[in-house]
């Protein structure tokens, strides 16, 4: 069984670095059947996909056009995790997070708990 | 970008089918895969690549999809059942669209 947990701090002052983690069990950050997502929802902005990193003999990573600028999504294969880093934060980052697998069909079927980040001085 | 668009709110009675649409310019040719979210969890998946079931989720959960429109549709519906829905495709463009959802009401 497949198990996300995430790990990050809920409040981020605006311009700074939102920063979070995913700790996979079950499966590995460097399954050549998987990509490794974040995923953000809001009142106003619904279910937004922000990214994800996968490794395919060497990793990729894929990116949203509205984060791309700001966004950086790395596999850490030594802890079996990844991380999500959005910089420059203002309050419409303001969301909550979740980390996801994708199988190598394109859908999450298995999802972290989710972490409301708070962008607020 | 790509819209996928979603009733905002879908009602049924106890034992009866629910549809929820999800509409987008050739949606059909894609996979869609369909979310159920209860307020203040996590989105767990009820149907993927258009009309399959994870393993655990009831038979009353079934999908279509064709032209520009998927559906899910919830036969013999139950009070547990009443959650926010979500609709999702994939773009060529390597992007993943969500659905603005619709809330199901079991009453």
């Amino acid at each position: 069984q497949v198990q996300l947990q995430q790990s990050g701090p809920g409040l981020v002052k605006p311009s700074q670095t939102l920063s979070l983690t995913c700790a996979i069990s079950g499966d590995s950050v460097s399954s050549k059947s998987a990509a490794w997502n974040w995923i953000r929802q809001s009142p106003s902005r619904g279910l937004e996909w922000l990214g994800r990193t996968f490794y395919r003999s060497k990793w990729y990573s894929d990116y949203a056009v509205s984060v791309k600028s700001r966004i950086t999504i790395n596999p850490d294969t030594s802890k079996n995790q990844f991380s999500l880093q959005l910089n420059s934060v203002t309050p419409e980052d303001t969301a909550v997070y979740f980390c996801a697998r994708e199988p190598t069909t394109p859908n999450f079927d298995y999802w972290g708990q989710g972490t409301l980040v708070t962008v607020s001085s | 970008s790509y819209e996928l668009t979603q009733p905002p709110s879908v009602s049924v009675s106890p034992g009866q089918t629910a549809s929820i649409t999800c509409s987008a310019d050739k949606l059909g040719d894609k996979y869609a895969s369909w979310y159920q979210q209860k307020p203040g969890q996590s989105p767990v998946l009820v149907i993927y690549q258009d009309v399959k079931r994870p393993s655990g989720i009831p038979e009353r959960f079934s999908g279509s999809n064709s032209g520009n429109t998927a559906t899910l549709t919830i036969s013999g519906t139950q009070a547990m059942d009443e959650a926010d829905y979500f609709c999702q495709a994939w773009d060529i463009t390597t992007a993943v669209f969500f659905g603005g959802g619709t809330k199901l009401t079991v009453l």
